[in-house]
């Protein structure tokens, strides 16, 4: 059972480069989620989707955009990566954005700019 | 935004000690969602409450969903050593964009 799978899993970038985070889940779920985790800070959501074709911004979507390609697919990109954006990445899904559901999350990735 | 204060923020215990932790929010949630995370990998769902007042358990586990649905318990009996790790309470609410919320976090280490 893979559920949520996110690649790579550890990235280092220099300040300026772009790239993207992918995440995939097999659930069948119709909500998808990207976090960053930083120490002390617990996970703050960036951007999510509450079902295919709709995205939205969460608490700290700056320096990202995203797209959902598919109901199973919901990628991150970094368009020219700052200091500030090593963190770790977590993306979930959930059956739904309702408030009955619950979120499955990803491995993480682990993304360092320098 | 909504706020959640999670406390303690570390807990250092021996095994088989009993282990309780709490998270507390400015607004009302309608879902309380316990997560575990163990290091270099994702949170994973132990517990999830859906109305005020409800207590579960998992195993050894036990969460309360606070009658006020500004409040939630996590409770962990007789600790093992593969109870290390880091905790997070995650609200929801109805209002606006049902977006989780997430707490910052007890990191519980169990000292042999």
């Amino acid at each position: 059972n893979a559920g949520v799978t996110q690649t790579p899993k550890f990235q280092v970038l220099k300040t300026g480069q772009s790239m993207t985070l992918q995440c995939a889940q097999d659930m069948n779920h119709n909500s998808m989620y990207w976090y960053r985790q930083d120490p002390g800070m617990g996970l703050r959501l960036i951007y999510y989707s509450a079902s295919e074709g709709t995205t939205d911004k969460g608490e700290v979507p700056n320096g990202y955009n995203v797209s959902r390609l598919n109901k199973r697919e919901f990628s991150l990109r970094l368009e020219s990566a700052a200091p500030s954006q090593t963190s770790v990445y977590f993306c979930a899904s959930s059956e739904s954005a309702g408030p009955n559901t619950e979120a499955f999350f990803g491995q993480g990735t682990r993304l360092t700019v320098v | 935004g909504q706020q959640l204060n999670q406390s303690p923020q570390s807990m250092f215990i021996q095994e088989g000690e009993d282990v309780s932790m709490n998270c507390t929010s400015s607004s009302i949630f309608n879902t309380w969602l316990w997560y575990k995370q163990d290091p270099g990998e994702g949170p994973v769902l132990l517990i999830a409450l859906y109305k005020a007042g409800e207590l579960t358990s998992n195993g050894r586990l036990t969460a309360q969903f606070g009658i006020t649905r500004k409040d939630s318990f996590l409770n962990i009996s007789a600790s093992i050593p593969s109870d290390v790790g880091i905790y997070f309470c995650a609200g929801r609410s109805n209002f606006g964009n049902e977006k989780l919320t997430f707490g910052t976090g007890t990191r519980l280490t169990i000292i042999p």
